[in-house]
């Protein structure tokens, strides 16, 4: 267990559908960052929030939209999904912000999204 | 912007032997981080070795080593007894103060029995 918590685990929903995935970072993460990776593919920055603020945005549809709370666990909301937006979508956390050279991601056990 | 190359895109190891994982990055910085992350097939993505750019000496752990050639922008992943647990997909990564990580393609690694 690395500390990071995401849910759901699997979610299969249909095309034009709204879903919301939750993160809760490690404890004592002030950073959280989301990730898609697509099937047999790397890693695709999407965003990242250190306490509460958006610091960084990657190649982040406009569909989507995150955000991170006071208690610093944040949320995933993919709007009018497509077929092509099924992926294994991770949140990792890191201590620190961009300027941290302490930082290490750790991640979360991902949660998986089929679209059909 | 930086880049991180991975030109092995699969590799095959026998049980107990030594593999080399090889990565190359693209950067006029003089300070910065570099990962070896492993995703083994619960896809789970495990944090392997961490080098900071400004150590010369190359990060140890276990029976995970790396070889930083800083003037070759070269940070090769060396897996000595290789055991089936590791079979997985590698991925490189890297890191200046002030960005993000960026992750190179990956490499996916078979260990044959």
């Amino acid at each position: 267990d690395s500390g990071v918590t995401q849910t759901p685990k699997h979610l299969i929903t249909a095309t034009g559908q709204r879903v919301t995935l939750r993160c809760s970072p490690r404890s004592g993460d002030l950073s959280v960052y989301w990730y898609q990776q697509s099937l047999d593919q790397g890693l695709q920055f999407l965003i990242q929030y250190y306490n509460g603020e958006e610091r960084a945005k990657g190649n982040i549809l406009e569909r989507f939209s995150a955000q991170q709370f006071p208690d610093l666990h944040s949320e995933l909301n993919l709007s009018s999904l497509e077929l092509g937006d099924s992926a294994l979508y991770f949140c990792a956390s890191s201590v620190g912000g961009l300027n941290s050279g302490a930082n290490v991601l750790t991640f979360g056990a991902g949660s998986r999204l089929t679209v059909l | 912007a930086q880049t991180v190359t991975q030109s092995q895109p699969e590799m095959s190891v026998q049980e107990a032997e030594t593999v080399t994982l090889s990565c190359t990055y693209d950067t006029s910085e003089s300070d910065y981080y570099l990962f070896w992350y492993k995703q083994p097939p619960s896809r789970q993505m495990i944090l392997v070795i961490r080098q900071e750019a400004y150590k010369q000496q190359n990060a140890t752990e276990n029976r995970f080593s790396v070889n930083f050639q800083k003037a070759a922008k070269s940070f090769s992943l060396k897996i000595s007894d290789s055991q089936l647990g590791d079979a997985a997909m590698y991925f490189c990564a890297y890191r200046r103060l002030g960005q993000n990580f960026v992750f190179g393609p990956g490499t996916r690694l078979s260990v044959l029995p």
